[in-house]
């Protein structure tokens, strides 16, 4: 079983402030990380899908990046609002041609109005 | 918004009752997943599909039990409800390589 750690477990910031969470994989399992955004009540939404070492993708406020040689890819929230408050999952697939997501446990963010 | 379905959302049943999950897509993907999650603890993959006639085992044991006899359908079935079933089962859909999507969930109480 693949460990996929997350950190931290959670997280409350201010209103307007920018923040920034991590996700570590073993390096030599990878082949994509996808990150999602679990809001109460809701469903996981897909964020971003990486394959490339040194990947960046952005929507909106929310950007990630990867590195894939050394395990860790980092979630970032520029200008947090009270929507944004949410669990972050990030998910690895590896490289044992199965294409089966191992999830971590994911970081809770609350954002204080 | 994805157009992935469960049903019941809620259910709260009975030790050695029969159950059903239902899960329903609408945008024919292939590949379909049941996940189940703990409170506080990671989503782990229990089920998964490949397509019609396809179901595979996923990382956790679990004793329920899948079907995929069309491609817009993957339930899932306890044959004999205990209260270690209690938790919540989500499931999803996807095509090669892209990003799930997942269904709301269904929270199982076993009493």
């Amino acid at each position: 079983i693949l460990n996929v750690e997350q950190s931290p477990q959670s997280l409350h910031v201010q209103e307007g402030d920018s923040t920034n969470f991590t996700c570590s994989f073993p390096s030599s399992n990878f082949y994509a990380l996808h990150w999602y955004r679990w809001e109460t009540a809701k469903s996981p939404e897909a964020l971003f899908v990486m394959t490339l070492n040194g990947d960046e993708k952005k929507k909106g406020r929310i950007s990630a990046t990867l590195n894939t040689k050394e395990g860790y890819s980092y979630l970032y929230i520029k200008g947090s609002q009270p929507e944004d408050s949410a669990t972050y999952l990030c998910a690895l697939i590896s490289n044992f041609g199965n294409e089966k997501l191992t999830f971590g446990t994911g970081t809770r963010l609350t954002i204080i109005p | 918004e994805a157009d992935i379905y469960q049903t019941p959302r809620y259910l709260v049943i009975g030790t050695g009752k029969k159950i059903t999950l239902e899960c329903s897509q609408t945008m024919g993907h292939d590949k379909m997943y049941w996940y189940q999650q703990d409170p506080g603890m990671e989503l782990h993959l229990i089920h998964y599909s490949y397509g019609v006639n396809s179901t595979e085992k996923g990382d956790l044991s679990s004793e329920s039990t899948v079907s995929r006899i069309r491609t817009e359908h993957f339930p899932l079935t306890l044959e004999s409800a205990r209260p270690s079933h209690t938790s919540q089962y989500l499931c999803a859909s996807s095509i090669l390589n892209y990003e799930q999507y997942f269904g709301p969930g269904t929270r199982l109480t076993v009493t």
